[in-house]
């Protein structure tokens, strides 16, 4: 079928290499922020989220970062797989709002061995 | 399975015509969510439910789109007098509960619109 995100910007990495992906958001009044992981042909699937209340925020081979001065959203990848290709979103919520997130227009990841 | 199933995973139809898209959450999960997402985008909320009412159907771009979930579980949208610009994947999504960004999205339902 056809994939998602067909003319979104592209970040080529090498595999295990570290990867970071940017996003700028949109609402200084947002609280919460959530990345997702879309492959081809799937839904989105959640990776990790972070509070406005905190700046940093680690998982499994993940980390968020998040500077609100600038609006300004990261998620880095550390040793990058083939199976980390795919495309990622991040998304915010209005204050209040939780259930409902705003998604931004996405990076696809290109994993190369 | 035990995660979100959506049904049909593809409908070509034809202007005008009425759909009706479905999706059953996980068990358990009390929130269900409808999203739409055109190619090379990212989704677009159309509407929450929290058990078996529309909590916030603010994303519901006209009255052709509506959305049911009469015993708080299987949830479908209907879309009357389908448009071109109606074609899209939709995806349905279930949480545990309220307030949480961990969605858990199924595959989607495309929809083309002749």
């Amino acid at each position: 079928g056809e994939s998602v995100g067909l003319h979104l910007p592209t970040l080529s990495v090498q595999e295990g290499d570290n990867s970071i992906i940017n996003c700028a958001y949109s609402n200084s009044a947002s609280d919460y922020f959530i990345w997702y992981k879309q492959e081809s042909g799937k839904g989105p699937q959640f990776i990790i989220d972070i509070r406005s209340n905190m700046d940093k925020r680690q998982g499994q081979r993940v980390t968020v970062l998040l500077n609100k001065t600038v609006k300004h959203l990261s998620l880095q990848i550390a040793a990058t797989q083939p199976g980390d290709s795919a495309v990622y979103f991040c998304a915010e919520t209005p204050p209040g709002g939780y259930n409902k997130l705003i998604f931004g227009a996405g990076t696809r990841l290109a994993v190369h061995p | 399975g035990a995660g979100v199933s959506q049904t049909p995973s593809n409908k070509v139809t034809e202007k005008g015509k009425y759909v009706e898209l479905r999706c059953d959450p996980i068990s358990g999960h009390t929130a269900l969510y409808w999203y739409r997402q055109s190619l090379g985008q990212g989704p677009e909320f159309l509407i929450y439910f929290q058990g078996t009412g529309a909590a916030d159907d603010s994303g519901l771009p006209n009255d052709r789109f509506f959305a049911v979930r009469p015993e708080g579980s299987v949830s479908t949208l209907k879309i009357q007098r389908t448009e071109r610009g109606d074609s899209a994947v939709y995806l349905c999504a279930s949480s545990l509960g309220e307030n949480t960004g961990e969605l858990f999205f199924g595959e989607g339902s495309r929809l083309t619109v002749l």
